[in-house]
């Protein structure tokens, strides 16, 4: 079974604040996926990384597949209060894995 | 594009009922759609795979005379679950896989209460 541990599980950060997500397997996956999910609502896409050591930004998001395709990590820069929510990392192909997930509040 | 719809959003029924949920995929067609349920403050838990046209794969632990899966079509999936218990109340989500392979799009989730 492969198992996708996210770290840290909860952060509360001040509105302007940078932070770093982790998503750590021992297992490699073929591509990963980063969703956020605002609470009684599905998960939202928003980034794919397929190939080791790419880099995605979108916005003041940037997110980086590692080398050997283990692991995954989210950057926020300045994070906003409208970034709060709960992140999720996935990886696999067609039937993903779910990451722990990380529970993200954005203090104004 | 992308779009997943849930229906119901929100459903509330009686121990011993059966209750219906839709997942539709609006704008493209999907041959595989995934069902996932989620316990308050925790990941999306994979309940099974629904493939149009046959029979869905069902996650080890995962009771399939309980939960119905019917991919009829290529845009409708639905999951019933049947003889409802309290302990079945929890938040359902479903997506539809989209043409790369890798990306999941899911709907709103449909949030149900056993009583």
């Amino acid at each position: 079974t492969q198992l996708l541990e996210q770290s840290p599980q909860f952060l509360s950060i001040q509105e302007g604040e940078n932070l770093t997500v982790y998503c750590n397997s021992s297992s490699v996956f073929s591509s990963l996926q980063w969703y956020r999910q605002e609470p009684g609502e599905g998960p939202v896409l928003l980034v794919t990384v397929v190939t080791g050591g790419e880099v995605k930004k979108l916005k003041r998001l940037t997110f980086q597949f590692g080398d050997a395709r283990k692991d995954s990590s989210l950057h926020i820069t300045a994070a906003q209060p409208g970034d709060t929510g709960l992140y999720l990392c996935a990886g696999g192909y067609q039937k993903v894995t779910f990451g722990t997930g990380t529970k993200l509040q954005v203090i104004p | 594009g992308a779009v997943v719809s849930q229906h119901p959003s929100r459903v509330i029924c009686k121990s011993g009922t059966s209750v219906k949920i839709e997942c539709r995929s609006l704008d493209f067609q999907a041959t595989t759609m995934f069902w996932y349920r989620q316990f308050p403050k925790q990941s999306l838990m994979l309940m099974a795979t629904s493939n149009e046209g046959s029979k869905a794969t069902y996650e080890q632990g995962v009771e399939k005379d309980k939960f119905l899966i019917n991919h009829a079509s290529l845009t409708l999936s639905t999951l019933t679950v049947t003889s409802a218990h309290p302990e079945d109340s929890s938040f359902y989500i479903c997506s539809a896989l989209g043409t790369s392979g890798y990306e999941q799009y899911f709907g709103p989730g449909t949030r149900l209460t056993v009583t």
